[in-house]
């Protein structure tokens, strides 16, 4: 069965404190892997998407990465503003339907 | 551009009652997906569309849902005789079909009484 787990559930950071969040799949095959960012009452904001093993995308204060086993999203020198839960999810093949994790939910403070 | 719109973005209804949801994808979007998510979970595939027709319909609960998209355009997400169990938030996503990248939309708050 296709999985997708994400650790962890929860992450309080102090502004300016870097750190990771973990991804890890299990598929039948993987079209790609994507980050969203989801704050309360609004739906998933697109973030970045991943193809192959070793592939790295960035964004402002966030980089994603992407091995054959599992994705991190790193976040450098947080801000307050970047409080929100973030998903993550992998698509099997071409135009198929997204396959959530939980998320994880980040609080950041000043 | 305008990004996916859903309506409405909150409806309360009692047990029993049939309701519908409605989204809009962004203009040119073939793909169209609906998602249903519950509080603390991610979201859950219900339906896709690739133009005016189901590609696949799986993730449908039972029978009860129906969705539909007659002019390969706006979506309506239909639910049958309302469970409590129904409530959560349904998420509707758009994809040009070009990239994979699905767009979301704010999502209507569906609460059974």
């Amino acid at each position: 069965e296709d999985q997708v787990t994400q650790s962890p559930e929860a992450l309080r950071l102090q502004e300016g404190e870097s750190s990771s969040l973990n991804c890890s799949y299990t598929v039948s095959g993987l079209r790609g892997l994507f980050w969203y960012r989801q704050d309360p009452g609004k739906g998933p904001e697109f973030l970045f998407t991943l193809y192959s093993a070793g592939e790295e995308k960035e964004k402002e204060r966030l980089k994603a990465t992407l091995t054959k086993k599992e994705s991190f999203l790193h976040i450098t020198a947080p801000k307050p503003e970047d409080s929100a839960t973030y998903l993550c999810a992998v698509q099997v093949s071409a135009g198929t339907a997204l396959i959530f994790g939980k998320g994880t939910t980040l609080s950041v403070s000043s | 551009g305008a990004g996916v719109s859903q309506t409405p973005s909150n409806k309360v209804t009692e047990k029993g009652k049939y309701v519908e949801l409605r989204c809009d994808p962004i203009s040119g979007h073939t793909a169209l997906y609906w998602y249903r998510q519950s509080l603390g979970q991610g979201p859950e595939f219900l339906i896709y569309f690739q133009g005016t027709g189901a590609a696949d319909d799986s993730g449908l609960p039972n029978d009860r849902f129906f969705a539909v998209r007659p002019e390969g355009s706006v979506s309506t997400l239909k639910i049958q005789r309302t469970e409590r169990g129904d409530s959560a938030v349904y998420l509707c996503a758009s994809s040009s079909g070009v990239t994979d990248t699905q767009y979301f939309g704010p999502g209507t708050r569906l609460t059974v009484l």
